[in-house]
């Protein structure tokens, strides 16, 4: 399979911004995915990008796509402690697969 | 649709003992992933499905562990004998690729997660 790479913690102040990088290896991929995994629940998609955007904005977040260096990042502007939990970053390589990364545990101090 | 729907959400067991994990894809989605959690691993992708044929198993860590998807609507993933160190949160998710101007989008949804403990 594809290598999905992720740091594994992440720790912010409330109220500063976040920044979850990625590197993947595939360069056929398609789409690049984000999901939220809060505690205690599973994976849910977060936000999503096309391989050929090199930046999507939704409200609070912000993904950058630099496909020459195969690396995705994450933004979250003003992280509030809600905003606590695991992000994993995921590929889809155009021939119905997904891969995940291991994931980035974020947690917000107060 | 209720989503992707696993059971049990909690199991506790002695080692040795054979542990059968069940989850329900979300209809009509053709495939379907098992995947385990871990806090020094993260997330692991052990199996997954098309039309109820698996394609890859390479993830699946040894000969203790199995799945099989039946039909279309229903997949178990099995360990046995169990042991300690299966102790983790394993996750099925399914997808059903969409064509979006000749790009896939493979979107999985994801069950709420079995926690396993092994004692």
């Amino acid at each position: 399979g594809e290598d999905v790479e992720q740091s594994l913690f992440l720790s912010v102040r409330e109220g500063d911004s976040s920044v979850i990088n990625c590197t993947y290896t595939d360069s056929s991929s398609t789409y690049l995915y984000w999901y939220k995994q809060e505690p205690g629940a599973g994976l849910q998609l977060l936000t999503y990008i096309f391989s050929n955007m090199d930046m999507k904005q939704d409200q609070r977040l912000t993904v950058l796509l630099n496909k020459k260096d195969k690396h995705l990042s994450l933004r979250i502007a003003d992280t509030q402690t809600g905003d606590s939990a695991i992000y994993f970053c995921a590929e889809g390589d155009g021939a119905n697969n997904l891969f995940f990364g291991t994931g980035t545990r974020l947690t917000v101090i107060p | 649709d209720a989503g992707v729907i696993q059971s049990p959400r909690h199991e506790v067991t002695e080692m040795g003992q054979e542990v059968t994990l069940r989850c329900k894809p979300i209809s009509g989605h053709d495939y379907l992933f098992w995947y385990r959690q871990t806090m020094m691993r993260g997330l692991e992708l052990l199996i997954y499905f098309n039309n109820n044929v698996p394609i890859d198993d390479s993830g699946m860590p040894e000969d203790r562990f199995s799945a099989k998807m039946p039909n279309a609507s229903f997949s178990t993933l099995k360990i046995q004998p169990s042991e300690p160190r299966d102790s983790a949160v394993y996750f099925c998710a399914s997808s059903s690729p969409r064509n979006f101007s000749g790009r896939l989008n493979t979107e999985a949804f994801f069950g709420q997660g079995t926690r396993l403990t092994v004692v």
